[in-house]
């Protein structure tokens, strides 16, 4: 079965200060690995996936997270956050790889940046 | 190109009533899905349909709930009758290769 755990329901950060959003999944496959961000008001949008190429997956917005196997994980990074990165961050894992059946969510973390 | 668009933004109604939320996907997407959150908790799947036939429907949560895609373009999801455990926000999905999927800003539905 394929399960995503995000480890932080919150997290807050200074404007300009680097941002970890933590992401552990189980699956029976390689899978394909995904975060979506939501601001207020607004649609899921993707902002980077991993699909079994490069470990280390750049997104939009100076977004970027590695897939480790070894460690199940898919840790979403930022050097630097601005304001506006503000949002409600889904790691989310496809089951099977590539069919896109099934997204599974975790339950999310909401990023707070202060001035 | 216009993303995936759902209406309305938000509902209320009263418990024992029927609403229908709509899903536009993206032209040309064949896969579309509907996701719901409830209560804060995890976003979890309720159906998957590729062009107008469910292809998979195991996370509907019972018979109140049905959805349709007639000549697989857009696509309803209907709740007849209404409790208060459905409030929650509902999310369409599009995608056309299957690896990714591209969301609408959700339906946010209040059943008082």
């Amino acid at each position: 079965a394929q399960s995503v755990t995000q480890l932080d329901s919150h997290v807050s950060v200074s404007e300009g200060t680097p941002v970890l959003l933590r992401c552990n999944y189980s699956s029976s496959y390689s899978p394909s690995l995904f975060w979506y961000v939501q601001h207020p008001n607004k649609g899921l949008q993707l902002l980077l996936k991993y699909t079994s190429a490069a470990t280390l997956v750049k997104g939009i917005n100076g977004f970027e997270a590695e897939f480790k196997k070894s460690e199940t994980s898919f840790h979403l990074t930022k050097p630097s956050a601005h304001m506006s990165d503000a949002a409600e961050y889904f790691c989310v894992v496809s089951d099977p790889p590539n069919t896109g059946n099934q997204f599974y969510f975790g339950t999310g973390t909401s990023l707070t940046v202060i001035p | 190109e216009a993303g995936v668009t759902q209406f309305p933004s938000h509902s209320v109604i009263e418990k024992g009533q029927t609403v229908t939320l709509r899903c536009d996907p993206i032209s040309g997407h064949d896969n579309l899905y509907w996701y719901r959150r409830v209560m804060g908790k995890e976003i979890k799947f309720l159906l998957h349909f590729v062009k107008e036939s469910k292809q998979d429907e195991s996370g509907m949560p019972n018979n109140r709930f049905l959805a349709e895609r007639t000549g697989g373009t857009y696509s309803t999801l209907k709740v007849q009758p209404a409790e208060l455990e459905d409030s929650g926000v509902y999310f369409c999905a599009s995608s056309h290769s299957r690896t990714e999927a591209f969301f609408g800003q959700g339906t946010r539905l209040t059943v008082v």
